[in-house]
């Protein structure tokens, strides 16, 4: 069955610290895999896209990495601010553009 | 702004009754997803559209059907509703492509009473 397993499930952090958000999936074939990050109640923002060739990928202080050959990616976030407070979403996206989702981080920055 | 927009913002209804989502994509964007969050499930894909055609099918009731029509946007539809389908809805575009950047609707938060 095609998964995502997201962990952990929540953090938190002090504001300044650097943190790393893990994601590893059972999808196949696979396509491609996208972080998003969704403040609550909000739709999510797309972090970072990354295809089956592609090891790591930056978007600002967001860095995802991504090893394909034993399915496992990492969000990782430099510096946190405040406004880092969210859900962390790992998605992937099979050869026929069905998208599986994970269930999420939690994450809380504190002052 | 996402450019994505959707109508209505809320929406309360019976168990039973039949409603109707709007989603308008961004201009120039071909594809629209359909996604559904609840508390107790996270995000599930329920459909995606592209160019007024279905091209991929989640986790879609038989109950819940949508359309993309000629002008790109799309509607769901939710019929026979229970309490269970009380979520936030969202909508999200893309010009088209496997790998490109999808851009997510304000939602629509449903209630079902």
């Amino acid at each position: 069955k095609n998964q995502v397993e997201q962990s952990p499930q929540s953090l938190i952090i002090l504001e300044g610290k650097n943190c790393t958000l893990q994601c590893n999936y059972t999808v196949s074939p696979f396509s491609n895999l996208r972080w998003y990050k969704q403040d609550t109640g909000r739709g999510p923002v797309s972090l970072t896209i990354m295809t089956f060739s592609e090891n790591t990928k930056s978007n600002g202080r967001y860095t995802a990495t991504l090893d394909a050959d034993t399915k496992q990616s990492s969000l990782h976030i430099t510096a946190s601010q405040l406004s880092d407070s969210a859900s962390y979403i790992c998605v992937v996206m099979d050869s026929s553009y069905k998208l599986i989702f994970g269930s999420g981080t939690r994450l809380l920055v504190r002052p | 702004d996402s450019g994505v927009t959707q109508t209505p913002k809320h929406l309360i209804t019976a168990t039973g009754q039949r409603v109707t989502l709007r989603c308008s994509p961004r201009s120039g964007d071909l594809s629209v997803y359909w996604y559904q969050q609840s508390l107790d499930q996270g995000l599930q894909f329920l459909i995606q559209y592209y160019n007024g055609e279905e091209r991929a099918k989640g986790n879609i009731l038989e109950r819940f059907s949508a359309q993309q029509f000629p002008d790109l946007h799309s509607e769901l539809n939710l019929s026979s509703l229970e309490l269970g389908d009380s979520a936030l809805y969202f909508c999200a575009s893309s010009p088209g492509g496997a790998t490109e950047t999808q851009y997510f609707g304000p939602g629509t938060r449903l209630l079902v009473l």
